[in-house]
Parts: C-alpha cells; sequence; structure tokens
C-alpha cells in the first residue's frame, strides 16, 4: 500500500536556525513528492515538488527538500528559519494509480 | 493570494438547512477537488472532477452532492447534514487529468462550515 509518513508532530527550532521537516514514504513504483504549507485558517500551497532529476528541489520562499531513494525519505529543509515560517506542513505523495496522499502533517514552531 | 476562490468563506447551518458551498478557478485547469478537513488533521478526497465529469467519489454520505457546470465552476451542495460535518471544505484545482502526473493541486481559503 502506498503511504507517506510525518515522524514528528511539533518541530521547535529558533529563528535564525536550519530547519527540518521529515517525511518517508512507501510507494511502487517511481514517487511523485510534494510539500505543501498551511497557515491558520487558509487553504494548502504548494511548496516545492519532485518528478524526477536532481535531487535537491529547491521551492518557495526559500525551502528546498532532499529526495532520497535509498531512504525513502523526502525531508524538507530551509538554511535560516523565521518567525513567519512557523506553520503546518504536509507532505504528500502522488502515484499512477490514484490521487495524492497526504501526511499526518507536523507542525513548524519558530522561536524569536 | 489564491487562484481559487471559495464562497462562503464561513458559513452556519442548521441539520435541516440546504446550503451549497461554491469554488471558482480561472487557470484553465481540468481538474477539481473537494477536500474535507478537521482540525491539524490533513485534507481527506471526496469528490474529483476530471473535464466536468465526476470521477471519483470516495464513498461520501449522499448528504453531500457534488456539481461541476463548467470547467471553471465546483459547487457542493448541502443537505440534512449532521454536527460531525462540521469542518474545512477546501477546494482544488490541478491542470493535468491523468492520474500520477506532476501538477500540482492549487488550494483556495476554504470554507468554515459549522452545523448546528
Amino acid at each position: 500500500a502506498q503511504s507517506v509518513a510525518q515522524p514528528e508532530d511539533q518541530v521547535n527550532v529558533a529563528e535564525g536556525n536550519p530547519l527540518t521537516v521529515k517525511c518517508t514514504y512507501s510507494v511502487s513504483g517511481n514517487p511523485y513528492l510534494f510539500w505543501y504549507v498551511q497557515y491558520p485558517n487558509r487553504g494548502l500551497q504548494f511548496l516545492l515538488k519532485y518528478i524526477t532529476g536532481d535531487n535537491l528541489v529547491k521551492g518557495s520562499y526559500g525551502f528546498e527538500a532532499e529526495f532520497n531513494k535509498s531512504q525513502t525519505s523526502f525531508h524538507l529543509k530551509k538554511p535560516s528559519a523565521l518567525v513567519s515560517d512557523s506553520a503546518l506542513y504536509f507532505c504528500a505523495v502522488r502515484d499512477p494509480t490514484r490521487e495524492y496522499i497526504f501526511g499526518t502533517g507536523t507542525r513548524l514552531k519558530v522561536l524569536a | 493570494d489564491t487562484e481559487v476562490t471559495q464562497t462562503p468563506k464561513h458559513l452556519v447551518m442548521g441539520m435541516t438547512n440546504k446550503k451549497s458551498l461554491k469554488c471558482e478557478q480561472h487557470m484553465g485547469h481540468r481538474a477539481m477537488y473537494w477536500y474535507k478537513q478537521k482540525a491539524k488533521k490533513p485534507p481527506e478526497l471526496m469528490f474529483v472532477y476530471s473535464y466536468e465529469k465526476l470521477s471519483i467519489n470516495e464513498s461520501v454520505p449522499s448528504r453531500f452532492s457534488p456539481e461541476c457546470p463548467n470547467s471553471s465552476l465546483l459547487n457542493l451542495h448541502l443537505h440534512a447534514l449532521q454536527p460531525e460535518d462540521s469542518a474545512l471544505y477546501l477546494c482544488a484545482s490541478s491542470q493535468d487529468v491523468a492520474m500520477g502526473t506532476g501538477s500540482p493541486l492549487h488550494f483556495g481559503n476554504g470554507t468554515r462550515l459549522t452545523v448546528t
């Protein structure tokens, strides 16, 4: 069965420090991987995706993600966190047979 | 600002009411979606329209009735809802209609529905 896991319910990081939000996946075939962010009382916003090519994907607002096939991971990263990055982050996978599968979400809290 | 517009932003309805949620996109996308999201949970897929035809219905109760009048509009008709149906209802669109491609979802900001 296809699945995606976000092992951390919440990640706390100090402003200016690097941040990582973890995601692992289990799919058959080549995965299409996505990260979305959700601010309070808003819809989900697309940040970045991995389809093929370079394992390091750059996205919006200075975020990037590293695809690691051997570890089946797609962790979201940012070199220097901002307080305004505080939000709920969802990893998602889309495989050739069905629609998006979302992870359970990770709440990022950036402390001033 | 989102390119998918949802109205109303908030809706309070009684269990005997009939109401509709509306969604509009002008990006030329051919797939449109309804999701339901409970607080601090991931979105749950309800319906998918592909080229204005219903292609996925994820076993949603009949008190939810989707409609796609044209390629830019998506409605969700609500009737005889239960309090547990209270949630954020999100509309989304994507460029492609084929499953398993790289087109991301574009979400609206949702309708916050409260059933009393």
